[in-house]
């Protein structure tokens, strides 16, 4: 079992739908990171979580520490949304530990 | 606001060759990252560097080699290319041992993408 997992593992929507994907992790950790990674593009960070929720214009990040568990939702996606999100766990100062990712496209 | 720089950005290399990639961690970050990301696949960890010492070792061939600098920027070294080290090298910055705004943030560069023919 892989130590982050996250769901849906691909996500086809129409535009302006609300999107939600989900992680979980089974280990402890010091953070939550949300990415973002176009095709054959570099990785962006969207959030850094430890606890609570983020907002960052449409993008919406929240944490459940006791659960071990993280969701990403975009209000009123767009096709510009399509690309994968990874969630990754961070220990301290270790390495990340990565989801599979979310393979998102938004149809126009 | 400056950002991880890599470079090059794009790099073809034939098998057996030597490749180098550089990467430029965020102002006043003392940690770097190195990660792999194979076509289709996940990104994966190879090396970290805290303060100009390695601090952690994932799956790191014995042909590849690492290093932080005195200016904290960071080489990684991959001699001896193999068809299997085409990939995406992704470089992270963090500011680790002194407390801050943003301690502990994680931020990426764009990657370097290496071909090996």
């Amino acid at each position: 079992k892989n130590e982050v997992e996250q769901s849906p593992q691909n996500l086809t929507a129409q535009e302006g739908e609300f999107i939600t994907i989900n992680c979980s992790y089974s280990v402890g950790i010091s953070a939550l990171h949300w990415l973002q990674q176009h095709p054959g593009g570099g990785i962006v960070s969207l959030f850094m979580l430890s606890s609570g929720k983020k907002k960052h214009g449409r993008l919406i990040a929240t944490i459940n520490i006791q659960e071990k568990h993280s969701s990403l939702h975009i209000t009123a996606s767009h096709p510009r949304d399509s690309a994968v999100y990874i969630c990754a766990a961070q220990r301290g100062s270790e390495k990340l530990v990565f989801g599979k990712g979310t393979k998102l496209t938004v149809n126009p | 606001a400056a950002g991880v720089i890599q470079s090059p950005r794009h790099l073809i290399k034939e098998k057996r060759e030597t490749a180098t990639l550089k990467c430029y961690p965020i102002p006043r970050h003392d940690t770097v990252y190195w990660y792999q990301q194979g076509p289709g696949q996940d990104p994966q960890f190879l090396i970290s560097f805290y303060e100009k010492m390695q601090s952690d070792k994932g799956s790191i061939p014995d042909r590849f080699s690492a290093q932080q600098f005195s200016d904290y920027h960071s080489e990684l070294n991959m001699s001896s290319l193999e068809l299997g080290d085409s990939a995406l090298y992704f470089c992270a910055s963090s500011l680790v041992g002194r407390i801050g705004p943003n301690t502990g943030e994680l931020f990426f560069g764009e990657g370097s993408r290496l071909t090996v023919l």
